[in-house]
């Protein structure tokens, strides 16, 4: 089976640099996948890690520590825009088509 | 370009009615189709996926079904709605099997009274 485990709440300052975590345990690993929701919207693609490292996408990067079980979300230069849930998700193995995702991290930016 | 569609996008129904959920994708073929439902402050709870035409399968046991008639359509059903069926309702389609970045249609707020 598969386990995803977030931050519930987080609160960060406009501007400043917020980590998002996400532990996960999988039997099988085939990647690891980040949304961002906006309330009372769907979730939208944000980034997808499948090698150990940093992954950077502008004002976004992600990283995955495959060994740890482990990835992050970080988000630099905060916007007011970015207050959202943010879903870490961890895709099948083994040929299933269902991908686990975690409950989700309600940030919310301040002025 | 591909997009998807979900209608209606707020629903509210009285408890024992039926309920219907169209999901149609356009520009793909032969997608992997989900419907998910994320209950008040909670997360993404997968309901139904299907690989092809009436290739369905269910991942909790309830009162829910879902059919896909045509390649790009899925369709969520259900004969007597509860109280617990209230939620917002996310069809979401993804081409790679196993997994894959999945794209999410707009979806629906259903409110069972």
């Amino acid at each position: 089976g598969q386990n995803i485990d977030q931050p519930t709440e987080m609160t960060a300052t406009e501007g400043a640099i917020v980590q998002i975590n996400c532990t996960y345990q999988t039997s099988g690993f085939d990647g690891l996948f980040w949304y961002q929701q906006h309330a009372g919207e769907a979730p939208t693609f944000l980034s997808y890690n499948v090698l150990d490292g940093l992954e950077e996408k502008g004002r976004f990067s992600s990283f995955l520590s495959r060994s740890k079980g482990y990835s992050y979300l970080l988000l630099k230069e905060l916007q007011m825009k970015d207050s959202a849930s943010y879903l870490c998700a961890v895709p099948p193995s083994g040929g299933y088509q269902k991908v686990t995702f975690g409950t989700g991290t309600k940030l919310q930016v301040i002025p | 370009s591909q997009t998807i569609h979900q209608w209606p996008a707020t629903l509210v129904q009285p408890v024992g009615s039926p309920l219907s959920l169209e999901c149609t994708v356009e520009g793909t073929s032969n997608p992997n189709l989900y419907w998910y439902r994320q209950a008040a402050g909670r997360g993404l709870q997968l309901l139904f996926y299907s690989v092809g035409i009436g290739q369905i399968s269910s991942e909790v046991p309830q009162n829910l079904s879902a059919s896909r008639p045509q390649d790009r359509q899925f369709i969520l059903s259900s004969k007597k709605l509860l109280l617990s069926d209230s939620g917002f309702y996310l069809c979401a389609w993804s081409v790679l099997a196993g997994g894959g970045e999945q794209f999410f249609g707009p979806g629906t707020r259903l409110t069972v009274l």
